[in-house]
């Protein structure tokens, strides 16, 4: 198992700044998952961030949006820059396991931005 | 590709009612099958899995048997608490080809004392 930590826990932004969330993890993993979970719905997928190579963004989601880094394998931060109402949302981060049988979610960062 | 199916939301039970929540899967395979379940302000956390046909898997009362001829999946609880209230996730696991795994959209169930 793996048990993870991400800071803030929640936060209340200004329009046009930026935030950058850490994700610690308590072992080595290979792969890392950011999530968006707005209210009342499912996750979407942002970006996955293996240590060592680029993020790989899903659709809708660029790298001057949502830049990521991973410097090693149990630390990423996700920073969302420029922000706007509509990035008031519920940020997590997920690991997987070796065998991708099962997935691990931090508490999850509480931003809103007004 | 993959994708899971959950029935619409929100669920509204009284306490010691009986707990359904449908899923169904479209997956290439015998995927493991998964119920995440997230409580109130916390992150999700996996409830139970099944990982082959005819499986079952349980936990903490909750139960579900994976049933590869109607490729669903259904959580079912005998008697709910008001401590069940939480929003729960179907899904399947990583996929390599699609690079990511795959969620339902999740049930809000509220029980009610």
């Amino acid at each position: 198992s793996a048990v993870i930590s991400q800071k803030p826990s929640r936060d209340i932004c200004q329009r046009g700044t930026s935030l950058t969330i850490q994700c610690q993890v308590d072992s080595q993993v290979t792969m890392m998952f950011w999530y968006r979970q707005q209210p009342g719905q499912s996750l979407t997928l942002i970006a996955t961030a293996n240590q060592g190579s680029e993020a790989t963004y899903e659709s809708g989601f660029v790298i001057d949006k949502f830049p990521i880094s991973r410097p090693n394998l149990t630390f990423s931060t996700l920073t969302v820059s420029n922000m706007s109402p509509e990035d008031s949302s519920i940020y997590l981060c997920s690991v997987a396991d070796l065998s991708y049988n099962e997935q691990f979610f931090g508490p999850g960062t509480r931003l809103t931005v007004l | 590709g993959n994708s899971v199916t959950q029935m619409e939301g929100p669920v509204t039970l009284s306490e010691e009612a009986f707990l359904t929540i449908n899923c169904t899967y479209t997956a290439t395979g015998y995927p493991s099958l998964f119920w995440y379940v997230q409580y109130p302000g916390e992150g999700l956390q996996l409830l139970l899995k099944a990982t082959k046909a005819d499986d079952k898997g349980s936990n903490k009362g909750f139960e579900a048997t994976y049933r590869k001829e109607t490729t669903s999946f259904h959580l079912e609880k005998g008697s709910v608490q008001v401590s069940d209230s939480a929003v729960y996730f179907c899904a399947l696991p990583y996929n390599t080809n699609a690079g990511k795994s795959t969620f339902g959209d999740g049930t809000t169930l509220t029980v009610k004392p």
